[in-house]
């Protein structure tokens, strides 16, 4: 138990879907990711939150949309994906120390879009 | 090419082998991080280091810093070993991350 959990597991959807990931951490963190990991590709940061502010956005189409509630909760909001956004999406959440974080990471969502 | 590089892509090995995967960067980092990553995606942190050495039962990694040069070694391999290994180094919030390596072990 790795502490941040991640729902769905699965996710199939056609591209005029809307749908959202969840992740959650009870690990007492500030600070959560989303990651993209494709077949034989290094993983890709997504999105960064700290203290519920989103401080990074790696050049992610707008198709993808995060909301962070609170400091616990992520969210990514997906809507008219595209058959390449099938991935391997993972949360991960970490303590906010500059420039040196451990980063503990969810089981990921398993998204096929059709 | 990729900030952080790794080799070999793929190992195979038999149960008890000596295990070295090694990872190279080209960008300034805080940390260097060892992550594994098991069959249905769950990945879990193995070190975090940023100096020398560290050692956690048959697993020990390494860095260099003036070399930008990591290596992960598993001592008397197990099947239960079997996964994908992944190099990352971080400055604050950017991650670099390297394509992994492939370890399976043969009982």
């Amino acid at each position: 138990e790795t502490g941040v959990t991640q729902t769905p597991r699965h996710l199939v959807m056609g591209m005029t879907n809307k749908k959202s990931l969840k992740c959650e951490q009870h690990l007492g963190h500030n600070a959560m990711y989303w990651y993209k990991q494709s077949a034989k590709k290094p993983l890709e940061l997504m999105f960064v939150y700290n203290f519920k502010e989103q401080t990074e956005n790696n050049s992610v189409p707008s198709r993808f949309s995060p909301e962070c509630p609170n400091s616990s909760h992520l969210f990514l909001h997906l809507h008219t994906l595209q058959p390449e956004d099938s991935a391997l999406y993972l949360c991960a959440s970490s303590p906010w120390v500059a420039g040196y974080n451990e980063q503990f990471f969810g089981p990921g969502t398993r998204l096929t879009v059709l | 090419k990729n900030e952080v590089e790794q080799s070999p892509q793929n190992l195979t090995a038999q149960e008890g082998e000596f295990i070295t995967i090694n990872c190279s960067y080209s960008v300034g980092i805080s940390a260097l991080h060892w992550l594994q990553q098991h069959p249905g995606g769950g990945i879990v942190s193995l070190f975090m280091l940023s100096s020398g050495k560290k050692k956690h039962g048959r697993l020990i990694a390494t860095i260099n810093i003036q070399e930008k040069h990591s290596s992960l070694h598993i001592t008397a391999s197990h099947p239960r070993d079997s996964a994908v290994y992944i190099c990352a180094g971080n400055t604050g919030n950017q991650f670099y991350f390297g394509t992994g390596t492939s370890l399976t072990v043969i009982p």
